[in-house]
């Protein structure tokens, strides 16, 4: 089993629909989470950046996370056709120099 | 944009020739990460370096070396490339970070795309 498990999709929806992308991990030492959007042949962008337990909001974006389940969630509200990319959620923490274990990503489109 | 230059940018080269790609930073992070992304694994660390002439092994660190001679650069090699190491190769950075853990968000370059044949 992964550290890191997430929704692979492909997921497809129209222009303003509410996403929502998925990720649960396994080990509980991981303390930092974060969410990024990769576009077709460029290096993956930091979205999202929360420590522990709890919700963080950023325009459009909502980062969700619950320690008790393991599970964290990256929400986009009024989707646009720029939204389209693959998004990857990244777990890390304790004494890991800041090693990133990464889900396998889920490519996202949104249709106008 | 994080200073981030990964180059090549795109290389062919043959099994068995020795490849080495380079990170360069502009932002003097301590700690500097190479992964490959291939389909169906995502990001996958190969190794990583804590400070100059500091670095371990990540994930899938076999068949591949790394050196830091200076802060801002930070190179791979694969000594005798073979077609599985056809991928394509990131370099992030991460800082400034204090003692054990930086557990500061990663920033990526744009990556390097190596086909070997």
């Amino acid at each position: 089993q992964k550290e890191v498990e997430q929704d692979p999709g492909p997921l497809s929806v129209p222009e303003g629909a509410i996403v929502s992308l998925n990720c649960t991990y396994s080990n509980s030492a991981f303390q930092y989470f974060m969410w990024y959007r990769q576009y077709s042949r460029k290096g993956p962008e930091l979205l999202m950046y929360t420590y522990s337990s709890g919700n963080k909001e950023d325009g459009r974006f909502t980062a969700q996370v619950d320690k008790s389940s393991k599970y964290i969630s990256l929400f986009i509200r009024d989707s646009q056709p720029s939204d389209s990319a693959t998004y990857l959620c990244a777990t890390a923490g304790g004494t890991s120099y800041g090693k990133l274990t990464f889900g396998q990503g889920t490519i996202l489109t949104v249709h106008p | 944009d994080a200073g981030i230059t990964q180059s090549p940018r795109h290389k062919v080269t043959e099994t068995g020739t020795p490849v080495t790609l380079r990170c360069h930073q502009t932002e003097n992070h301590r700690y500097m990460y190479w992964y490959r992304q291939d389909p169906g694994h995502g990001l996958r660390l190969i190794h990583y370096s804590y400070g100059v002439k500091d670095t371990d092994k990540g994930e899938v660190s076999d068949g591949y070396s790394v050196s830091r001679s200076k802060t801002e650069d930070f190179l791979l090699t694969l000594e005798s490339a073979t077609s599985s190491q056809t991928s394509v190769y990131f370099c992030a950075i991460s800082g400034p970070g204090q003692g054990l853990g930086g557990n500061q968000p990663q920033h990526f370059g744009d990556g390097t795309r190596l086909s070997i044949l």
